[in-house]
């Protein structure tokens, strides 16, 4: 199975800052890795796909790169709406798996 | 709008079997590939099982293959997932989710979920 390990488990963060958060795959998922915000006692929602590409309905300050096994969700800009916890999964081979999460809090 | 609504969750002893449910509207459902997804109290997401639009292909984490069956019934718009020999590790929050599109595999709309706790 694919072990995504992401990185940091929590980080603190101060409103209006640019950050950057990171999953990395055991093995090479090509570019099929793809983010998910989850807010408290709310469904997880997708924030970006393939790595990269942007989502209809999502606040462009959420932005994504990376290939093969290290990848970076960037968020330019965070607000307090952004505390939540952030998922990376891949979904290059079965079982699809997901990382563990970075929490992110208020600083 | 797109709409999946999950039941079935409830209290059950080990050992013992439970049938989910989530029932689809707003899309065709018929058109898209659907998975099961859950989440233990207080842990991560952990994919479960997956099933194609027309029921030939379906896969499971090993985790609980052997012991899941997920199906779904296109006429009524309902994914189910039957679960046998619940063990106290199956505690959680049951999602199902899809795509929306023929060959995702990403998960873009997602139930509110139901909970499952096994305990005696």
């Amino acid at each position: 199975d694919v072990v995504l390990t992401q990185s940091p488990a929590t980080l603190s963060v101060t409103p209006g800052e640019r950050i950057s958060l990171s999953c990395r795959a055991s093995e090479s998922v090509d570019t099929y890795l793809h983010w998910y915000q989850q807010k408290p006692n709310e469904s997880p929602r997708l924030l970006i796909k393939y790595a990269s590409q942007s989502i209809s309905g999502i606040p462009s300050r959420f932005s994504g790169s990376g290939s093969g096994t290290d990848f970076t969700l960037s968020i330019n800009g965070v607000e307090l709406e952004d505390l939540s916890i952030y998922y990376c999964q891949q979904g290059n081979s079965l079982p699809f798996t997901f990382g563990s999460g970075t929490k992110l809090e208020i600083k | 709008e797109v709409q999946l609504v999950e039941s079935g969750g409830g209290l059950v002893q080990p050992g013992r079997s439970l049938k989910l449910s989530c029932v689809a509207s707003g899309f065709t459902f018929s058109n898209y590939g659907m998975n099961w997804i859950r989440q233990a109290p207080g842990k991560g997401l952990e994919w479960v099982a997956y099933i194609s639009s027309g029921s030939s292909y379906i896969y499971y984490a090993e985790t609980v293959k052997g012991r899941f069956t997920i199906s779904r019934d296109n006429a009524k718009n309902t994914l189910y997932l039957q679960m046998t020999s619940l063990r106290s590790e199956d505690t959680a929050l049951y999602y199902c989710a899809s795509p929306m599109d023929p060959n995702g595999d990403w998960f873009a709309y997602w139930g509110q979920g139901t909970l499952v706790t096994v305990s005696s």
